[in-house]
């Protein structure tokens, strides 16, 4: 079956320790993103990849880090410098950057303590 | 800078009865469409897309939407609400060339009354 798988779906964590989530996809998508969703936000983009070994900034990078080593999988690092991690994260592929469908994960929900 | 507007960040509706969800955009060229759904704790479910053509497009679950030029909208409709339809419902856009993310609006909100 194919699909975006994220883990973990709970995570709770000390402040001023980072974290890392998974997000691994088997759809063949070049493209790959996190969003940050938090009440009344909507979604805001943090990071986003378009092709291995590359990946941008969104509109809410500070405080997190990337890698995209291999096309399947995107992990997302949540430094202590993030100010207020506690959030609902999703990470999402698309065969395109911005014309095709995006499919989502089921999200990873942080609670820093 | 492109953007996009839910007007309405909750609505109830009854069972059986229409929907319309606003979305109004803000974009220098007609961009790409796009309405999400998210069931709770899930993620996003692409309900429909419009890239160009026929203005009025057809989705999965009953949503139509139609894209008016003239008022930079592109609402979402149904004729007849069910109670599996309560979720949140994004609006998002995307231009037509370059690469460039998805903008995704705040959402709305539907919850269903018996």
């Amino acid at each position: 079956d194919g699909g975006i798988t994220q883990s973990p779906k709970y995570l709770f964590r000390k402040e001023g320790q980072n974290v890392t989530l998974s997000c691994e996809q088997n759809l063949n998508h070049d493209a790959m993103y996190w969003y940050r969703q938090d009440p009344g936000q909507g979604l805001r983009l943090i990071y986003y990849s378009q092709i291995v070994n590359d990946f941008q900034k969104g509109d809410i990078a500070e405080g997190y880090s990337v890698s995209r080593e291999k096309k399947e999988s995107f992990p997302l690092t949540v430094t202590s410098a993030q100010k207020n991690p506690t959030a609902f994260y999703l990470c999402a592929s698309g065969r395109e950057i911005n014309t095709g469908e995006l499919f989502f994960g089921e999200g990873s929900r942080l609670t820093v303590l | 800078a492109q953007s996009v507007t839910q007007p309405d960040i909750h609505i109830t509706v009854s069972e059986g009865a229409s929907l319309e969800l606003r979305c109004n955009y803000s974009y220098g060229a007609t961009p790409y469409l796009f309405w999400y759904v998210q069931s709770p704790g899930q993620g996003l479910q692409l309900l429909l897309k419009y890239f160009s053509g026929d203005t009025l497009v057809q989705g999965i679950k009953g949503f139509e939407a139609e894209f008016k030029r003239s008022q930079s909208s592109f609402n979402l409709r149904k004729p007849s609400v069910h109670w599996s339809d309560a979720a949140e419902y994004f609006c998002a856009v995307g231009p037509p060339w370059g690469n460039t993310p998805l903008v995704f609006g705040k959402g709305t909100r539907l919850s269903v009354i018996a």
